[in-house]
């Protein structure tokens, strides 16, 4: 076990929806980092947070969006959905804001989108 | 063409073998470059990290960072069953964006 929460474990929705993907960093954890994986794309960094603050973004749709709340927990907000967006979704966390920094992963949220 | 490209496998191997596994990348700003293992339906767990050219060694692990050739790879000495996951590599520049690549699953055969 990482230390590192996603809710929910799955998801299934319609296409044109928007869902919510909640993560909860290990204690003492700053940085919170969100990552898509799917079969034809592996890991993609999508976007990461350091205190709150936006640190560094990858390839994330603008109809993706996430924020990072003052007591650290991060939420990815997926909307417009479409079938090529179900994958799985990782958050991570790390002490430091630098990607180098020693990463945990949590379980995932598996979502797919009919 | 992928910044990082990763031998995709699938490796199959019997116990006690020596596994190489083997990325390559065209970015030469990258400075950091991590190992992880993903068991099936898990998160990835960090195994390595190693910080510009050399090698580092951890147990029956050893990484290994050619920076001249954009060449990493990841050996594991007398593979177990339980070494049987997805090794993705992945590098950095500096803070923020990692670059994983697509990972080569491997199972160790009793």
């Amino acid at each position: 076990d990482s230390g590192v929460t996603q809710t929910p474990k799955h998801l299934i929705t319609a296409t044109g929806q928007r869902v919510t993907l909640r993560c909860s960093p290990r204690s003492g954890d700053l940085s919170v980092y969100w990552y898509q994986q799917s079969l034809d794309q592996g890991l993609q960094f999508l976007i990461q947070y350091y205190n709150g603050e936006e640190r560094a973004k990858g390839n994330i749709l603008e109809r993706f969006s996430a924020q990072q709340f003052p007591d650290l927990h991060s939420e990815l907000n997926l909307s417009s959905l479409e079938l090529g967006d179900s994958a799985l979704y990782f958050c991570a966390s790390s002490v430091g804001p630098d990607s180098y920094n020693e990463q945990f992963f949590g379980p995932g949220t598996r979502l797919t989108v009919l | 063409q992928k910044e990082v490209e990763q031998d995709p496998g699938p490796l199959s191997v019997p116990e006690g073998a020596i596994v190489s596994l083997n990325c390559t990348y065209s970015n030469s700003a990258f400075q950091y470059f991590m190992w992880y293992r993903q068991y099936s339906r898990k998160g990835p767990e960090l195994l390595m990290y190693t910080y510009s050219s050399g090698n580092k060694e951890d147990g029956r692990f050893t990484a290994q960072v050619d920076k001249s050739s954009k060449y990493i790879s990841l050996f594991i000495r007398d593979s177990q069953p339980s070494d049987s996951a997805t090794y993705l590599c992945a590098m950095s520049v500096n803070a923020g964006k990692s670059t994983f690549g697509d990972g080569t699953t491997l199972t160790v055969k009793p």
